[in-house]
C-alpha cells in the first residue's frame, strides 16, 4: 500500500524554466511534510518541508504547496538550475501521533534539467 | 562540517554471513534511523534509536535485523545470515531532539549478497 505516491517518474525542464514536481497522500494521519533530493551514490539531502496548518512554505528558488482536501502537495523550483538534476522524494509524517520519525517516502521523480 | 558518516560504503557478503553496518550521528544529534531503499523505490523505515533505546523497530524484520545505538559508539545495524533478497541501500539518518526537525542522511551503505 503505497500512502505516498510520485506518478511521474521522471521530469525534464529546460533551465531557466519552472520544475513543478508532484506528490499525493493517502494517510490523512500525516501532517508533516517533505522533500528530498538525492544525487546517485548519495544520501537525500532535505530541501524544505511543510506543516499542514500551512499551505505553502518559500524558500529561496523552491517553494512547497500542500492542498489538504485534496491530499496533494507539490515542489516548485524556479529558475531550475542544471545542478538541480536528481531525484526528488516526498516524504511525510504524522507529527500529532507521536510517529514524526517514521518518514513515509515516495518512490521519487527523476529531474532532469536540460541546457 | 561531519555529517551522517556511514561505512562501509560498499559491502558484498554471500549468503548465510553476517552484515554489520555501521552510522555516526551529525554531532549533537541524538536520535538515529535507519533506512532501506530497494532498486526502483523509496526509503523505507526500518527502526528509530535513541542512545541506548529503540525507540520504533515496527519496519524492521522481526529475524535475521537487529539494531543498537550504544552509550558509546556508532549505532550499528546488524544483519545475521544475509540472504540477496537483502541486497539494497541502507541509509542512516540523525535528528536533534524533537519532533519536526529534519532528517539529515548518510550516504547509505550499499550491500551486496552474492
Amino acid at each position: 500500500d503505497q500512502q505516498v505516491k510520485q506518478n511521474s517518474p521522471s521530469l525534464s525542464v529546460q533551465e531557466g524554466r519552472i520544475s513543478i514536481l508532484n506528490c499525493d497522500y493517502t494517510n490523512s494521519m500525516f501532517d508533516y511534510f517533505l522533500w528530498y533530493k538525492k544525487y546517485p551514490a548519495e544520501g537525500p539531502t532535505f530541501l524544505i518541508s511543510i506543516s499542514s496548518i500551512k499551505d505553502k512554505n518559500e524558500d529561496g528558488r523552491f517553494t512547497v504547496f500542500l492542498n489538504k482536501s485534496a491530499k496533494h502537495l507539490s515542489l516548485h523550483i524556479v529558475p531550475s538550475q542544471p545542478g538541480d538534476s536528481a531525484v526528488y522524494f516526498c516524504a511525510a509524517s504524522a507529527i500529532n501521533t507521536g510517529t514524526a520519525s517514521k518518514l513515509t517516502f515516495g518512490t521519487g521523480t527523476r529531474l532532469q534539467v536540460t541546457l | 562540517n561531519a555529517g551522517v558518516m556511514q561505512n562501509p560504503r560498499h559491502l558484498v557478503r554471500r549468503r548465510g554471513q553476517e552484515a554489520r553496518l555501521r552510522c555516526s550521528p551529525v554531532k549533537g544529534h541524538s536520535h538515529v534511523y535507519w533506512y532501506r531503499q530497494l532498486p526502483e523505490e523509496g526509503l523505507k523505515f526500518m527502526v528509530y534509536l535513541q542512545k541506548e533505546n529503540i525507540i520504533d523497530e515496527s519496519g524492521m524484520p522481526k529475524e535475521r535485523f537487529s539494531a543498537e545505538f550504544p552509550k558509546e559508539g556508532p549505532s550499528i545495524l546488524r544483519i545475521q545470515q544475509v540472504v540477496r533478497g537483502d541486497s539494497a541501500a541502507y541509509f542512516c539518518a540523525s535528528s536533534r531532539a524533537g519532533m519536526d526537525s529534519p532528517l539529515h542522511f548518510g550516504n547509505g551503505t550499499r550491500l551486496t549478497v552474492t
